[in-house]
Protein backbone atom coordinates (compact mmCIF):
# COMPACT_ATOMS: atom_id res chain seq x y z
CA UNK A 1 0.00 0.00 0.00
CA UNK A 2 0.73 3.64 -0.14
CA UNK A 3 1.49 4.08 3.43
CA UNK A 4 1.94 2.56 6.84
CA UNK A 5 -1.12 0.08 7.46
CA UNK A 6 -2.35 -0.69 10.97
CA UNK A 7 -4.77 -3.47 12.14
CA UNK A 8 -7.04 -3.40 13.80
CA UNK A 9 -8.21 0.76 14.04
CA UNK A 10 -9.78 -0.15 17.61
CA UNK A 11 -9.61 -2.45 20.26
CA UNK A 12 -11.66 -3.43 23.21
CA UNK A 13 -10.29 -6.21 25.27
CA UNK A 14 -10.65 -7.64 28.87
CA UNK A 15 -8.16 -7.03 31.33
CA UNK A 16 -6.12 -10.15 31.23
CA UNK A 17 -6.17 -10.88 27.51
CA UNK A 18 -3.70 -10.84 25.47
CA UNK A 19 -3.98 -8.69 22.11
CA UNK A 20 -2.32 -8.41 19.21
CA UNK A 21 -1.57 -5.71 17.50
CA UNK A 22 -0.46 -5.06 13.24
CA UNK A 23 1.82 -3.12 10.98
CA UNK A 24 2.37 -2.90 7.84
CA UNK A 25 4.80 -0.70 6.78
CA UNK A 26 5.55 1.10 3.61
CA UNK A 27 7.11 -1.54 1.09
CA UNK A 28 11.05 -1.41 0.99
CA UNK A 29 11.60 0.72 3.92
CA UNK A 30 14.25 -1.20 6.33
CA UNK A 31 13.37 0.56 9.70
CA UNK A 32 10.54 0.15 11.97
CA UNK A 33 9.37 1.88 14.99
CA UNK A 34 6.50 1.13 17.70
CA UNK A 35 5.25 4.14 19.96
CA UNK A 36 2.45 4.79 22.66
CA UNK A 37 0.84 7.70 22.55
CA UNK A 38 -1.35 8.34 25.99
CA UNK A 39 -3.10 11.75 26.71
CA UNK A 40 -0.60 14.28 27.91
CA UNK A 41 2.07 11.71 27.80
CA UNK A 42 3.46 12.70 24.40
CA UNK A 43 4.82 9.47 21.87
CA UNK A 44 6.88 7.03 24.17
CA UNK A 45 8.85 4.89 22.39
CA UNK A 46 8.94 1.19 22.30
CA UNK A 47 11.06 -0.78 20.24
CA UNK A 48 13.06 0.01 17.23
CA UNK A 49 13.78 -2.46 14.08
CA UNK A 50 16.10 -1.71 11.61
CA UNK A 51 17.11 -4.42 8.59
CA UNK A 52 18.73 -7.40 9.97
CA UNK A 53 19.71 -6.12 13.11
CA UNK A 54 19.08 -6.94 16.57
CA UNK A 55 16.09 -5.02 17.50
CA UNK A 56 16.12 -2.01 20.55
CA UNK A 57 13.84 -2.70 22.47
CA UNK A 58 14.72 -0.61 25.33
CA UNK A 59 11.49 1.42 25.54
CA UNK A 60 9.28 -1.41 26.35
CA UNK A 61 7.58 -1.43 29.67
CA UNK A 62 7.58 -4.48 30.79
CA UNK A 63 7.76 -8.47 30.20
CA UNK A 64 4.39 -8.16 28.85
CA UNK A 65 5.60 -6.48 25.59
CA UNK A 66 7.04 -8.23 22.83
CA UNK A 67 7.08 -7.41 19.27
CA UNK A 68 8.32 -9.16 16.32
CA UNK A 69 9.10 -7.86 12.55
CA UNK A 70 8.64 -11.44 9.85
CA UNK A 71 10.55 -11.53 6.85
CA UNK A 72 11.99 -7.34 7.41
CA UNK A 73 8.48 -6.38 6.58
CA UNK A 74 5.05 -6.85 8.92
CA UNK A 75 5.51 -6.40 12.42
CA UNK A 76 3.55 -7.55 15.67
CA UNK A 77 3.59 -5.95 18.59
CA UNK A 78 1.95 -8.40 21.47
CA UNK A 79 0.78 -7.31 25.16
CA UNK A 80 0.10 -10.43 27.06
CA UNK A 81 -2.49 -10.03 30.28
CA UNK A 82 -3.35 -6.56 29.77
CA UNK A 83 -3.77 -4.11 32.30
CA UNK A 84 -6.08 -1.00 31.94
CA UNK A 85 -3.08 1.07 32.23
CA UNK A 86 -1.95 -0.65 28.43
CA UNK A 87 -5.46 1.50 27.27
CA UNK A 88 -3.79 4.09 25.15
CA UNK A 89 -2.63 4.85 20.91
CA UNK A 90 -0.55 2.12 19.48
CA UNK A 91 1.11 3.72 16.68
CA UNK A 92 3.73 2.05 14.13
CA UNK A 93 6.07 3.98 11.38
CA UNK A 94 8.61 3.35 9.04
CA UNK A 95 11.65 4.93 7.25
CA UNK A 96 13.85 4.34 4.51
CA UNK A 97 17.02 4.91 6.55
CA UNK A 98 18.18 5.28 10.52
CA UNK A 99 16.04 7.87 11.51
CA UNK A 100 14.93 9.82 8.45
CA UNK A 101 11.58 11.28 7.94
CA UNK A 102 9.29 8.95 9.45
CA UNK A 103 6.14 7.76 8.11
CA UNK A 104 3.10 7.27 10.67
CA UNK A 105 0.35 4.85 10.78
CA UNK A 106 -3.31 5.83 12.22
CA UNK A 107 -2.70 3.85 15.16
CA UNK A 108 -4.70 1.71 17.21
CA UNK A 109 -6.63 2.55 20.04
CA UNK A 110 -6.68 0.54 22.82
CA UNK A 111 -8.59 0.37 25.26
CA UNK A 112 -8.67 -2.65 28.53
CA UNK A 113 -11.98 -2.77 30.41
CA UNK B 1 19.58 8.34 28.44
CA UNK B 2 18.27 10.76 25.79
CA UNK B 3 14.96 13.16 26.54
CA UNK B 4 13.28 15.55 24.94
CA UNK B 5 11.40 18.68 27.18
CA UNK B 6 8.43 20.90 25.43
CA UNK B 7 7.96 23.20 27.57
CA UNK B 8 4.47 24.15 26.69
CA UNK B 9 1.71 22.02 27.34
CA UNK B 10 -0.69 23.97 25.45
CA UNK B 11 -0.80 27.34 23.73
CA UNK B 12 -4.09 29.50 22.71
CA UNK B 13 -3.39 32.10 19.99
CA UNK B 14 -5.43 34.66 17.67
CA UNK B 15 -4.73 34.07 13.96
CA UNK B 16 -1.89 36.07 12.71
CA UNK B 17 -0.26 35.92 16.63
CA UNK B 18 3.61 35.06 16.34
CA UNK B 19 3.97 31.55 17.60
CA UNK B 20 7.00 29.96 19.37
CA UNK B 21 7.33 26.32 20.64
CA UNK B 22 10.25 25.49 23.26
CA UNK B 23 12.14 22.52 23.17
CA UNK B 24 15.51 21.39 24.86
CA UNK B 25 16.91 17.96 24.58
CA UNK B 26 19.50 16.23 26.71
CA UNK B 27 22.30 14.18 24.51
CA UNK B 28 25.63 15.51 24.81
CA UNK B 29 26.62 14.30 21.46
CA UNK B 30 26.03 15.38 17.65
CA UNK B 31 22.01 15.00 17.39
CA UNK B 32 19.15 15.21 14.35
CA UNK B 33 16.37 17.30 15.52
CA UNK B 34 12.61 17.11 13.96
CA UNK B 35 9.59 18.36 14.36
CA UNK B 36 6.25 16.77 13.75
CA UNK B 37 3.28 17.70 13.56
CA UNK B 38 -0.71 15.85 14.11
CA UNK B 39 -3.64 18.00 12.56
CA UNK B 40 -6.80 16.76 14.55
CA UNK B 41 -8.18 13.58 12.58
CA UNK B 42 -4.21 13.05 10.41
CA UNK B 43 -1.67 10.95 10.94
CA UNK B 44 1.67 12.75 12.40
CA UNK B 45 3.72 13.96 9.58
CA UNK B 46 6.98 15.54 9.37
CA UNK B 47 7.14 19.37 9.66
CA UNK B 48 10.87 19.87 9.42
CA UNK B 49 14.71 19.07 10.56
CA UNK B 50 17.99 19.44 11.00
CA UNK B 51 20.90 17.02 10.77
CA UNK B 52 23.99 19.57 9.83
CA UNK B 53 24.87 22.84 8.39
CA UNK B 54 22.67 25.80 8.46
CA UNK B 55 20.90 26.14 11.74
CA UNK B 56 17.48 27.65 10.94
CA UNK B 57 15.83 25.35 9.08
CA UNK B 58 12.73 25.57 7.17
CA UNK B 59 9.85 23.65 7.11
CA UNK B 60 6.34 23.79 5.08
CA UNK B 61 3.22 25.99 6.03
CA UNK B 62 5.93 28.58 7.19
CA UNK B 63 7.25 27.45 9.90
CA UNK B 64 11.02 27.18 10.79
CA UNK B 65 13.42 26.10 13.78
CA UNK B 66 16.55 27.38 14.76
CA UNK B 67 19.27 24.90 16.76
CA UNK B 68 21.10 26.57 19.30
CA UNK B 69 23.66 24.12 20.32
CA UNK B 70 25.04 26.22 23.35
CA UNK B 71 21.36 25.76 24.72
CA UNK B 72 20.25 22.38 23.78
CA UNK B 73 17.55 23.84 22.09
CA UNK B 74 15.58 23.47 18.86
CA UNK B 75 12.86 25.61 18.99
CA UNK B 76 9.83 26.04 16.62
CA UNK B 77 8.60 29.70 15.52
CA UNK B 78 5.67 30.65 13.03
CA UNK B 79 5.66 35.01 12.27
CA UNK B 80 1.43 34.74 11.45
CA UNK B 81 -0.59 31.60 12.54
CA UNK B 82 -3.06 30.67 10.94
CA UNK B 83 -6.24 28.64 12.00
CA UNK B 84 -5.32 26.14 9.80
CA UNK B 85 -2.22 25.61 12.30
CA UNK B 86 -4.38 24.49 15.00
CA UNK B 87 -2.95 21.02 15.94
CA UNK B 88 -0.50 19.23 18.02
CA UNK B 89 3.01 19.59 17.89
CA UNK B 90 6.03 17.55 18.42
CA UNK B 91 9.39 17.81 19.03
CA UNK B 92 11.78 14.40 18.59
CA UNK B 93 15.82 14.09 18.72
CA UNK B 94 17.67 11.14 18.11
CA UNK B 95 21.66 10.76 18.24
CA UNK B 96 23.79 10.83 14.95
CA UNK B 97 25.14 7.70 13.56
CA UNK B 98 23.71 5.66 16.28
CA UNK B 99 20.66 3.04 15.34
CA UNK B 100 18.03 5.39 14.75
CA UNK B 101 15.89 5.33 18.17
CA UNK B 102 13.95 8.51 17.66
CA UNK B 103 12.84 10.48 21.34
CA UNK B 104 9.45 12.66 21.25
CA UNK B 105 8.80 14.97 23.62
CA UNK B 106 5.50 15.43 25.21
CA UNK B 107 3.63 17.46 22.92
CA UNK B 108 2.48 21.05 22.71
CA UNK B 109 -1.32 21.21 21.74
CA UNK B 110 -1.37 24.54 20.04
CA UNK B 111 -5.37 25.83 19.13
CA UNK B 112 -5.45 29.39 16.91
CA UNK B 113 -8.56 30.96 17.76
CA UNK B 114 -10.23 32.71 14.08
Amino acid sequence: GAGVSQSPSNKVTEKGKDVELRCDPISGHTALYWYRQSLGQGLEFLIYFQGNSAPDKSGLPSDRFSAERTGGSVSTLTIQRTQQEDSAVYLCASSSSRAEKLFFGSGTQLSVL
Amino acid sequence: AQSVSQHNHHVILSEAASLELGCNYSYGGTVNLFWYVQYPGQHLQLLLKYFSGDPLVKGIKGFEAEFIKSKFSFNLRKPSVQWSDTAEYFCAVTSSGNTGKLIFGQGTTLQVKP
